[in-house]
């Protein structure tokens, strides 16, 4: 199954600024996605990182929020733009798997909006 | 309703013991069902897919009951090291996957 290196691990940032998480696959993927998961909570998907077009995003998450960037088949990035304390989450990439069987994460970004 | 349900725990069993959890799913058309686990601060790793004739890994069994739209996975001869969260995942369609709050499971010695 694909490999997927996510940076950075963690970071602590100031309210109003923005922090870019980047995903890099070790094969080429036909489908990522963007998650969050909260302290206890399960993964709430964000968006779809469609190659060479717009995301599509989930009902709750927007654009000016959240823009992802999707450039070739394996890498993206999402950026936190503009961040509140309530952004305090882990954020996952992840790929799916050759033959549509499954998922594989992104060891995931522990942020921390302070 | 939720698209996914699991009953969040935790279960606490001694080594050894047989612990099984369901997890409910509200769409009928899902085709597709995975188990995950994720230890403390770590992204979820697939653990096994979920056939409708039931599949067996080792000491994990897999099954779909799609009448009822749940899917279970028993664990014979828990490990300390089966401690874990348990996510159970359904794909409705091709790209859209729906995560269950996950059941938490503590194996002591």
């Amino acid at each position: 199954s694909a490999v997927i290196s996510q940076k950075p691990s963690r970071d602590i940032c100031q309210r109003g600024t923005s922090l870019t998480i980047q995903c890099q696959v070790d094969s080429q993927v036909t489908m990522m996605f963007w998650y969050r998961q909260q302290p206890g909570q399960s993964l709430t998907l964000i968006a779809t990182a469609n190659q060479g077009s717009e995301a599509t995003y989930e009902s709750g998450f927007v654009i000016d929020k959240f823009p992802i960037s999707r450039p070739n088949l394996t890498f993206s990035t999402l950026t936190v733009s503009n961040m509140s304390p309530e952004d305090s989450s882990i954020y996952l990439c992840s790929a799916l798997t050759t033959g549509g069987w499954g998922y594989t994460f992104g060891s995931g970004t522990r942020l921390t909006v302070v | 309703r939720k698209e996914v349900e699991q009953d969040p725990g935790p279960f606490n069993v001694p080594e050894g013991a047989t612990v099984a959890f369901n997890c409910t799913y509200s769409n009928s058309a899902s085709q597709s069902f995975f188990w995950y686990r994720q230890d403390c601060r770590k992204e979820p790793k697939l653990l096994m897919s979920v056939y409708s004739s039931g599949n067996e890994d080792g000491r994990f069994t897999a099954q779909l009951n799609r009448a009822s739209q749940y899917i279970s996975l028993l664990i014979r001869d828990s490990k300390l090291s089966d401690s874990a969260t348990y996510l159970c995942v359904v794909n409705p369609n091709f790209n859209k996957f729906y995560f269950g709050s996950g059941t938490k499971l503590n194996v002591k010695p």
